[in-house]
């Protein structure tokens, strides 16, 4: 399972871009760079996923390095309610199991 | 918009006492998970389920624990002997297509389990 690094913690102001790192340097040609989020004491919530082209839905972007070692999930106007533990996870193959970090908690102010 | 449903929300039972924990998933979605996160640590994956089979399960998911599709709509998690450990909130998710294509798992919003 590739590993991934993400710093433990950031602060975003309300209505600020928020942009969330992630290193996946081992990822496979063939897993995705899937996005979840959990609020507090909340069930995880998919965000956005992709393999190698930059994506983009209604709730953020996630942006790719053409290496694929690294991707940025981008919140563009980040609100008090997007305060969170985001997790990169990378994911596919033959397993379906999502394999949660530690994540990075978002922390937006007012 | 459709969601996971799970039942209870809390549930206090007794070291030794069997649980069932009770899930409905998005009903066109075809695979079935149970997660658990301890207070303070990290979701952990228990158990995949698909075609009313098992398709993967973790180290975790022992003897003690059971899935079932009892219907077309329910998705349950059994503990038979709930020890201290298995104190955490428990998370039923769904998703409609298996791993490597369009996956994006739904998880329910969890049963919290106190076994004291």
């Amino acid at each position: 399972d590739a590993k991934t690094t993400q710093p433990p913690s950031m602060d975003c102001a309300e209505g600020r871009a928020a942009n969330l790192p992630c290193n996946h340097s081992t990822i496979s040609g063939n897993e995705y760079v899937y996005w979840y989020r959990q609020i507090h004491s909340q069930g995880p919530q998919y965000i956005i996923h992709g393999l190698k082209n930059n994506e983009t839905n209604e709730m953020a972007s996630l942006i790719i390095t053409e290496d694929r070692k690294s991707s940025t999930l981008i919140l563009p106007h980040a609100t008090l309610r997007d305060t969170a533990v985001y997790y990169c996870i990378p994911y596919g193959g033959a397993t379906n199991k999502l394999i949660f970090g530690t994540g990075t908690l978002l922390a937006v102010q007012p | 918009e459709p969601e996971v449903t799970q039942t209870p929300s809390h549930q206090v039972t007794q070291m030794g006492q069997e649980v069932i924990l009770r899930c409905v998933p998005i009903s066109n979605h075809l695979y079935f998970y149970w997660y658990r996160q301890i207070l303070g640590q990290k979701v952990e994956f228990l158990v995949s389920f698909y075609n009313n089979e098992i398709s993967e399960k973790s180290e975790i998911f022992d003897d003690q624990f059971s899935v079932e599709r009892p219907d077309g709509s329910n998705f349950t998690l059994k503990i038979r002997s709930t020890k201290l450990e298995d104190s955490a909130m428990y998370f039923c998710a769904s998703s409609i297509q298996p791993a490597g294509i369009r996956n994006e798992q739904y998880f329910g919003p969890g049963t919290r389990l106190t076994v004291t």
